[in-house]
């Protein structure tokens, strides 16, 4: 990560690397966890999703790994393409079905 | 499979109109959908709970007279912005909760951008 302050922090990758985004939630007591992705003008889509009580979730290209000790969240996409340039939401769930987001992650992915 | 749209995709008003958002489940029922608003740069904003045959419920600060919401049905929910002003101008996306999911996963529709002159 580079940018933060009032600016959404930006990740940097060049393609054909891995990238790795992280994420710091808030409740402890938290069960369950979504990755979603947003490209520019468009809703988020669901990347991944992973329970507490699971530590390593992969899907396509895509792993998610949860520190519940540290409650900490990342998500890895490896051999990042320019397709996956987008901002990533961390999400967790919340009261009354709620889910609470977290603030992004800006992947830019350099050809 | 989990697919949610949302009508319009822009909308252009005159300041003191009243604009209406419709968020639908097409494969799926939900018997509770969310909305949020997002501004630009930003994380996603929830305003309100919606609620299949009842009420909506609404975070605080959001005027539930100002943002009316109706969930007539297991699969539409709907967002009226009343009498709108420009400060109202944003970008407004709902989700839908697949009520035959185990877990509180939530699909989003594509977004609403509203520009209110």
């Amino acid at each position: 990560g580079e940018s933060v302050g009032l600016h959404l922090p930006t990740l940097s990758v060049q393609e054909g690397d891995n990238s790795i985004i992280n994420c710091a939630y808030s409740n402890s007591a938290s069960d369950y966890f979504i990755w979603y992705k947003q490209e520019s003008g468009k809703g988020p889509q669901f990347i991944i999703d992973i329970r507490s009580n699971m530590d390593k979730r992969q899907g396509q290209r895509v792993t998610v790994l949860l520190n519940k000790t540290v409650k900490h969240l990342s998500l890895q996409i490896a051999a990042t393409q320019p397709g996956d340039s987008a901002v990533y939401f961390c999400a967790e769930n919340g009261d009354g079905n709620k889910l609470v987001f977290g603030a992004g992650t800006i992947l830019r992915v350099k050809s | 499979g989990a697919v949610v749209s949302q009508h319009p995709s822009r909308v252009i008003c005159k300041s003191g109109t009243s604009v209406k958002i419709e968020c639908r489940s097409l494969d799926f029922q939900a018997t509770t959908m969310f909305w949020y608003r997002q501004f630009p740069k930003q994380s996603l904003m929830l305003m309100a709970t919606s609620n299949e045959g009842s009420k909506a419920t609404y975070e605080q600060g959001v005027e539930k007279d100002k943002f009316l919401i109706n969930h007539a049905s297991l699969t539409l929910s709907t967002l009226t912005v009343t009498s709108a002003h420009p400060e109202d101008s944003s970008f407004y996306i709902c989700s839908a909760r697949d009520s035959g999911a185990a877990v509180n996963v939530q699909f989003f529709g594509p977004g609403t951008r509203l520009t209110v002159l």
